[in-house]
């Protein structure tokens, strides 16, 4: 099975902050990565297909990139409502599986 | 617009099964496949397996093969996922998520409002 290692796990940023998230699976998985956000007691929201395509709705200061191996999440400008947890997942393989996640906190 | 309802909150004896149901609405049944994830309390989210709706075919991760089951009922757009032999640690939040894309997997645009299973004796 494919494992899938995020980084960092946690970090502290403050509002406008750039923001970088880390997802490297244990083998090559193409372009076939994606991201969620989840908020306490809420279902997670797809964020980003394809390791860099965003979902309807989601706003441009959320960007993906990556393949293979190394893949980024960026939150440009970190806004209010961005305090959130973040997983990614791949889809390459039928057996699908998550990050561990990377919960981002206000400093 | 799509819709995900899932069962109520259930308590379980450890040793005992707990099924739960997703009914979906919204969009075509059996042209997208259905997921099943889990959240334990304070934990990460961790994928269990699919269904194919319109095959019944399925696919399960490697913790849980033996003790899950994915079933469908097309005549009512609604899919099940049974997991059997209970313990403590499979309490958690269960979730349904539909695919995203048409007959494939390739992530999850869509989630049921999750069903808590409590497991104690």
């Amino acid at each position: 099975d494919i494992q899938m290692t995020q980084s960092p796990s946690s970090l502290s940023a403050s509002v406008g902050d750039r923001v970088t998230i880390t997802c490297r699976p244990s083998q090559s998985i193409s372009s076939y990565l994606n991201w969620y956000q989840q908020k306490p007691g809420k279902a997670p929201k797809l964020l980003i297909y394809a390791a860099s395509s965003l979902q309807s709705g989601v706003p441009s200061r959320f960007s993906g990139s990556g393949s293979g191996t190394d893949f980024t999440l960026t939150i440009s400008s970190l806004q209010p409502e961005d305090f959130a947890t973040y997983y990614c997942q791949q889809s390459y393989s039928t057996l699908v599986a998550f990050g561990g996640g990377t919960k981002v906190e206000i400093k | 617009q799509v819709q995900l309802v899932e069962s109520g909150a259930e308590v379980k004896k450890p040793g005992a099964s707990v099924k739960v149901s997703c009914k979906a609405s919204g969009y075509s049944f059996t042209s997208y496949y259905m997921h099943w994830v889990r959240q334990a309390p304070g934990q990460g989210l961790e994928w269990m397996g699919w269904i194919n709706p319109n095959s019944g075919g399925t696919s399960y991760a490697q913790k849980f093969q033996g003790r899950v089951t994915m079933t469908r009922d097309t005549s009512i757009s609604t899919a099940y996922m049974e997991l059997s032999s209970l313990r403590s640690d499979d309490t958690a939040v269960y979730y349904c998520a539909r695919d995203r894309r048409l007959r494939a997997v390739a992530g999850i645009d869509y989630w049921g409002q999750g069903t808590l299973v409590t497991v104690s004796s």
